[in-house]
């Protein structure tokens, strides 16, 4: 049973860089036609896609944060990762990692439970 | 802000029907499958439905999706007292080299 679980620091200042890992375990990150993305929630409101990565190197991102992210995949430690830089306060959220099926169907059918970060000095 | 429109609230006594809408534009509903995702306050999105009408395993079928034009809807019959949660559809957008979009949401409550 696949399973995900994010990691990473819970409080990152204002103006740094947000780094968080996503650990794959239970299958392959490298399975055809599956990217792997990024999720957030800002405290009482709603989602918010960041972005989706494949295994070979292609990505997706939100155009609001384009600038800004990075998503990678590490297949020698089936793990993905999110970077986020000059964060400012309004990053403060539960991120999510989850695996997102892509073309011709897209969606996300196994999400890791969560991790909070807080932006704040 | 977000490209799909959901009302924010929606409620009903247990064992009644409640439908939820999502509307969107030719660039997502219109163009690609929509899902939907069930949030219980405090834990991770589960996927409900996938495209438009499909059900993972071990979704009860009391949940149902269907999609028309540019729009989406689901249902959720013989409701709960565990079915309270957010609600969220979402789909692909092909606008600005593709993203996918997610609905704002919506609250059901079990009265």
């Amino acid at each position: 049973q696949l399973q995900l679980q994010e990691s990473g620091p819970g409080l990152v200042k204002p103006s740094e860089t947000l780094s968080l890992t996503c650990i794959v375990s239970g299958g392959s990150i490298s399975r055809s036609g599956y990217y792997w993305a990024w999720i957030r929630q800002p405290p009482g409101k709603g989602l918010e896609w960041i972005g989706s990565s494949y295994y070979t190197g292609s990505s997706y991102y939100n155009p609001s944060l384009k600038s800004r992210v990075t998503i990678s995949v590490d297949t020698s430690k089936n793990q993905f990762s999110l970077k986020l830089t000059s964060v400012p306060a309004a990053d403060t959220a539960a991120y999510f990692c989850a695996r997102h099926r892509f073309y011709p169907y897209y969606y996300m059918d196994v999400w890791g439970r969560g991790t909070t970060v807080t932006v704040s000095s | 802000q977000s490209v799909l429109t959901q009302p924010p609230s929606a409620s009903e006594t247990p064992g009644q029907r409640v439908t939820i809408s999502c509307s969107g534009s030719s660039s997502n509903i219109g163009s690609n499958t929509v899902n939907w995702y069930q949030q219980v306050p405090g834990t991770a999105p589960k996927l409900l439905i996938y495209n438009n009408n499909q059900r993972p395993s071990g979704v009860p079928d009391r949940f149902s999706g269907s999609k028309s034009g540019t729009s989406a809807s689901l249902a959720v019959s013989g409701l709960q007292s565990e079915d309270e949660a957010d609600y969220y559809c979402a789909a692909w957008d092909d606008s600005l080299d593709g993203r996918y979009v997610f609905g704002t949401g919506t609250r059901v409550t079990v009265l």
